[in-house]
């Protein structure tokens, strides 16, 4: 079992641009959760997600930030227009009902 | 929402010696974890200890759901103990999100 795969490990976006981070879930877990990481913070809740639902974006920005799991293929976190404010780590984690398992995390800097 | 204290915030060690963290939370809990993120970022789950204690070589865990609270301890740390030490809780009734503390800086020193 390769675990939660999160791809790139590391994305430089200009100011402007657009990211996409992927997140593969552990095989047989159909919940994914997505959480950002600001320099010196703990992790913070963005957003939870089933196969082709959203169940709880109450975490993520309203503006710029989409987030789906389709039914086939990883997940993808989309930030459109990037910001400064941006630049953070962002993590993904599956789980069935109990423990959450964690990626690797992506490292999204904005020049 | 639930909120999560850490302590202490930072941690220094010579190696060999023991060490506790403590988490406290403010309400109750359906669920519990202890992870590490280590130097390079990534995130090591522990313990998933929503009450009792748990035992994993020189780490162990004890959490105290009535009194809302839990331990984790490191005995003879290890240069490669270094990292930040979270916890995280989850409560069914605020919904799917697990809950971060902001964490425990260890540095062991050789």
């Amino acid at each position: 079992n390769a675990g939660v795969m999160q791809n790139p490990r590391h994305l430089v976006r200009r100011r402007g641009q657009e990211a996409r981070l992927r997140c593969s879930p552990m095989k047989g877990h159909s919940h994914v959760y997505w959480y950002r990481q600001l320099p010196e913070e703990g992790l913070k809740f963005m957003v939870y997600l089933q196969k082709e639902n959203i169940i709880d974006e109450s975490g993520m920005p309203k503006e710029r930030f989409s987030a789906e799991f389709p039914k086939e293929g990883p997940s993808i976190l989309r930030i459109q227009q990037v910001v400064r404010g941006d630049s953070a780590a962002y993590f993904c984690a599956s789980s069935t009902q109990r423990d959450r398992t964690f990626g690797s995390g992506t490292r999204l800097t904005v020049v | 929402g639930i909120q999560v204290e850490q302590s202490p915030p930072d941690l220094i060690l010579q190696e060999g010696a023991n060490s506790t963290l403590r988490c406290n939370f403010s309400d109750s809990v359906n669920n519990l974890q202890w992870f590490h993120q280590n130097p390079w970022g990534q995130l090591i789950n522990l313990f998933y200890i929503p009450s009792g204690t748990k035992q994993n070589g020189r780490l162990s865990a004890t959490t105290v759901a009535t009194e809302r609270y839990s331990l984790l301890y490191i005995s003879s740390s290890q240069t490669t103990d270094s990292g930040v030490y979270f916890c995280a809780v989850f409560r069914e009734t605020s919904g799917s999100r697990l809950t971060f503390g902001e964490g425990t800086q260890l540095t062991v020193n050789p």
